[in-house]
């Protein structure tokens, strides 16, 4: 079947500390993967995404590397601020049906 | 921005009451979707629709209907609520083109049932 796990929260940092949030897969196929954030009393918004092994995703100085022998996309960021606190998922896509991970919770103090 | 609008944005409903949750979008997506967002549990899928009239359960459906009668609204009816149902619920929808793998969500009502 298909399924997400991502680390558990809540992770505090300080900022301009270097942040990981781990996540792996099972999957049928060759889904494609994804980062959401959400922000407080929002709904989720896209940060990053790679449609196949290999592949490098980007945005806002978040990255995230579809690694398929280690069925991993780790979602990283050299330098956090404050204004990245929010909840981030991971999230695969097989095909039309999406899977959600359970969601980490990230807060970056000054 | 998918043009995703849901409303109500706020509902405070008492158990045993029907309460529907409507969920509009502006640009002829086929592909819709219900998922309630509890702590703990991440989103969860309740229903989906691939077209007018054409709908799918998802794995948590107990206790939920949806209807699609026009491509633009897809809703969610509680029959019956209760509190275990008192939630976040977001709709999103599943862009196409350049974007077909890609989901976008609306802003979630907040659901208390009482």
């Amino acid at each position: 079947g298909n399924s997400v796990t991502q680390m558990e929260g809540p992770v505090t940092l300080s900022e301009e500390a270097f942040l990981t949030i781990n996540c792996t897969y099972t999957a049928t196929g060759y889904p494609s993967l994804f980062w959401y954030v959400q922000y407080p009393g929002e709904g989720l918004q896209l940060l990053l995404k790679a449609t196949k092994a290999d592949d490098k995703g980007s945005n806002k100085g978040f990255e995230a590397t579809y690694r398929k022998e280690t069925t991993s996309f780790h979602l990283e960021k050299g330098s956090v601020q404050v204004s990245d606190s929010a909840v981030y998922f991971c999230a695969l896509s097989p095909g039309n049906q999406f899977y959600f991970g359970t969601g980490t919770s990230l807060t970056v103090i000054p | 921005d998918a043009g995703i609008t849901q409303s109500p944005r706020h509902k405070v409903t008492e158990t045993g009451t029907p309460v529907t949750l409507r969920c509009h979008q502006t640009e002829n997506h086929r592909y819709m979707y219900w998922y309630r967002q509890d702590p703990g549990h991440g989103l969860r899928l309740i229903h989906y629709s691939y077209g007018v009239k054409d709908t799918d359960k998802g794995e948590v459906s107990d206790g939920y209907s949806v209807s699609r009668s026009k491509t633009e609204d897809f809703l969610l009816t509680l029959e019956s609520a209760t509190s275990s149902q008192t939630s976040v619920y977001f709709c999103a929808i599943k862009g196409e083109r350049e974007s077909t793998d890609t989901q976008y969500f609306g802003p979630g009502t907040r659901l208390t049932v009482l």
